[in-house]
Formats: C-alpha cells, structure tokens, sequence
C-alpha cells in the first residue's frame, strides 16, 4: 500500500453531474489536504483538516464539499462543476508536530484528474 | 501576486553536472522551505528542506541553499542523474499557522541527458 492513495485516477463529468473524489492515507498522519493543480499555475490549497477538523478554507467555490470522516479518509465531493474547474486534484497528508517545524513534510497521493465537458 | 517564484520553467544539463534550481519569495514572513520532486503521473515527493535559522542543508547529491536577505534560495544536485528528470517545486511556509499552509512555486522541469 502507497501511503496516501487516491480514486479514481482519471474521472470525466459533465456540468451537471455529482461525484466523489476519495482519498485514504495509511501512514498514521493527523492532517490531510486538498490541492488543486491547473495547468501552468502554481499548486493551489484548496482545504485543510487537521485532527478531522476543517481548520483552513481558501474560499473555495461552495461546488467543491469537502468531507474527513476519520483522520485517514478525505473526499471531495463535486457538483455543478464549470469547465474551468478541470486540473488534477491532489490529496496529502502529514502530521502536526509540537515542536518547530511544526509540521512534517507534505505526502502526496497521485492525484485525480479531472475533466469537466 | 505571487509570492514564491521559480522564474526558469525548464532547464537541461548533462549527466554528471550541477544542476541548479532556483526560487525567489517575496514575504519576509515565510520561516521554512521545501522542495518537492514530481514525476509524470505522481504526486509530488518530498526532497530537502531547510529552517530560517540555517543556510544550508545538505542531503546526499542534494542541497538546499537559502538566502534570507535576497529571499532566495536554491537547489543544487550534483551529480546530476537521468533519474532526475522531473519537475521540482518550491515552497515555503509561515511561522507556526494552523493546518501547514504552504505557498508553492511554478515548477522548474529539469532534464538530465545521458
């Protein structure tokens, strides 16, 4: 088992549309992420759950619902996407420290990516 | 605006040679850098970091060298390897803020030739 697996892989929708990203991290962490990365532009931070509370939320578009049921499973759960929204979605997870720096590095899932017709 | 900055999106150098990545940031406020190593189809992979309180780290081929007064830093891997070609980023974070907000740079696509 990877360490932070992600599904699907590759996943097309329409404008209309409801579907789910999952993400499952199996390395004991206490913090996952939701990124996004379009293309030609910088990974963006999309949401943060720390201790499976959402503690960090970029204004993102309310179309994209974020759900931690445990601290080893995220989703992000989609509808009415536009076609703007197409990018590869990725996962990760680290564990908070309570010693600088305070955070381990970043893991990351291979991402989904999404296309939105 | 923004703030961390890989200004070459791709670089070549021959197998055996120094590669050189480069990233510039723009907010005094950031305290810890990382790079990250992505191939096609994966995620990004964590590198080599480096604290504030430092100016250099060094791990195996790869060092990491920060310049607080000209916010810069830098990527060296020598010897360079086929194997690392991919893409690399940059990021930096703030002092202690929840949820380990990181700022990423564009990417610098690096290509090692045999």
């Amino acid at each position: 088992e990877t360490g932070v697996t992600q599904t699907p892989r590759h996943l097309v929708m329409g404008m209309t549309n409801k579907k789910s990203l999952k993400c499952e991290q199996h390395l004991g962490h206490n913090a996952m992420y939701w990124y996004k990365q379009s293309a030609k532009k910088p990974l963006e931070l999309m949401f943060v759950y720390s201790l499976e509370e959402r503690v960090e939320n970029n204004s993102v578009p309310s179309r994209f619902s974020p759900e931690c049921p445990n601290s080893s499973h995220l989703f992000l759960h989609l509808h009415t996407l536009q076609p703007e929204d197409s990018a590869l979605y990725l996962c990760a997870s680290s564990q908070e420290l309570a010693v600088e720096p305070y955070n381990s590095p970043l893991h990351f899932g291979n991402g989904t990516r999404l296309t939105v017709t | 605006d923004q703030q961390v900055k890989q200004n070459s999106p791709s670089l070549s150098v021959q197998e055996g040679r120094i590669s050189i990545l480069n990233c510039d940031y723009t907010n005094s406020m950031f305290d810890y850098f990382l790079w990250y190593k992505k191939y096609p189809a994966e995620g990004p992979t964590f590198l080599i970091s480096i604290s504030s309180i430092k100016d250099k780290n060094e791990d195996g081929r790869f060092t990491v060298f920060l310049n607080k007064s000209a916010k810069h830093l830098s990527l060296h891997i020598v010897p360079s390897q086929p194997g690392d070609s991919a893409v690399y980023f940059c990021a930096a974070s703030k002092p202690r803020a929840a949820g380990n907000k990181l700022t990423f740079g564009g990417g610098t696509r690096v290509l090692v030739k045999p």
